[in-house]
């Protein structure tokens, strides 16, 4: 199975501020990798697919990049409804596997 | 307009068979390249992918689950249907159903389904 290593695990951060969230594959995944934000409580929803392409109706702050191994989430000018904890996930090959995922709270 | 909805038992007892039904609307199970996934989440824990079928009956599972898991589909009903043997404590968890979107992507997510595991 393809392993995802997220990094940081947790991460503190202000309204305002920019922040960057890393996934790391065990294997060359291609750009088959995905985002998504989770609120407590609630359903995961998806951010961004295929490495950087915005998901319909996902405000344009949120940014993916990467290919290969190695892929970025990036969060421009944090609003207060972005912490939350986000998750990585490859669709390259089954079984589908996701990272441990990044919690990220308000400073 | 897409949605998801799982349904099913809130509590099961050790050993017993765990069966979860996705009723969705606003696509069709039988339109090829259509598929409809099960992931779940122990309390305070990362998600896990458990399953999925293809809108041609096709089923793939979890590597280390897939001797406890059946997915099926009733596409007249559109339904989803998930059976898990062997019900354990650890088994404790949301139980969401999603469909996959473009390039695999979970696009969209049932509310979820608490389910947990106790005599």
């Amino acid at each position: 199975d393809i392993q995802l290593t997220q990094s940081p695990s947790s991460l503190s951060a202000s309204v305002g501020d920019r922040v960057t969230i890393t996934c790391r594959a065990s294997q060359s995944i291609s750009n088959y990798l995905n985002w998504y934000q989770q609120r407590p409580g609630k359903a995961p929803k998806l951010l961004i697919y295929g490495a950087s392409d915005l998901h319909s109706g996902v405000p344009s702050r949120f940014s993916g990049s990467g290919s290969g191994t190695d892929f970025t989430l990036t969060i421009d000018t944090l609003q207060p409804e972005d912490f939350a904890t986000y998750y990585c996930q490859q669709s390259y090959i089954i079984p589908r596997t996701f990272g441990q995922g990044t919690k990220l709270e308000m400073k | 307009q897409v949605t998801l909805k799982e349904s099913g038992p809130a509590l099961v007892k050790p050993t017993q068979t765990l069966t979860l039904t996705c009723t969705f609307s606003g696509f069709s199970l039988s339109t090829s390249g259509v598929r409809v996934s099960w992931i779940r989440q122990p309390p305070g824990r990362a998600l896990e992918w458990l399953a999925h079928i293809d809108w041609d009956g096709d089923k793939f599972y979890s590597t280390s689950l897939k001797t406890r898991l059946n997915i099926s589909k009733d596409t007249s009903k559109n339904h989803v249907v998930l059976s898990m043997t062997n019900m354990d404590p650890e088994d404790t968890g949301t139980y969401y159903c999603a469909r996959i979107g473009y390039s695999g992507s979970f696009d969209f997510w049932g509310q979820g389904t608490l389910v947990t595991v106790s005599s």
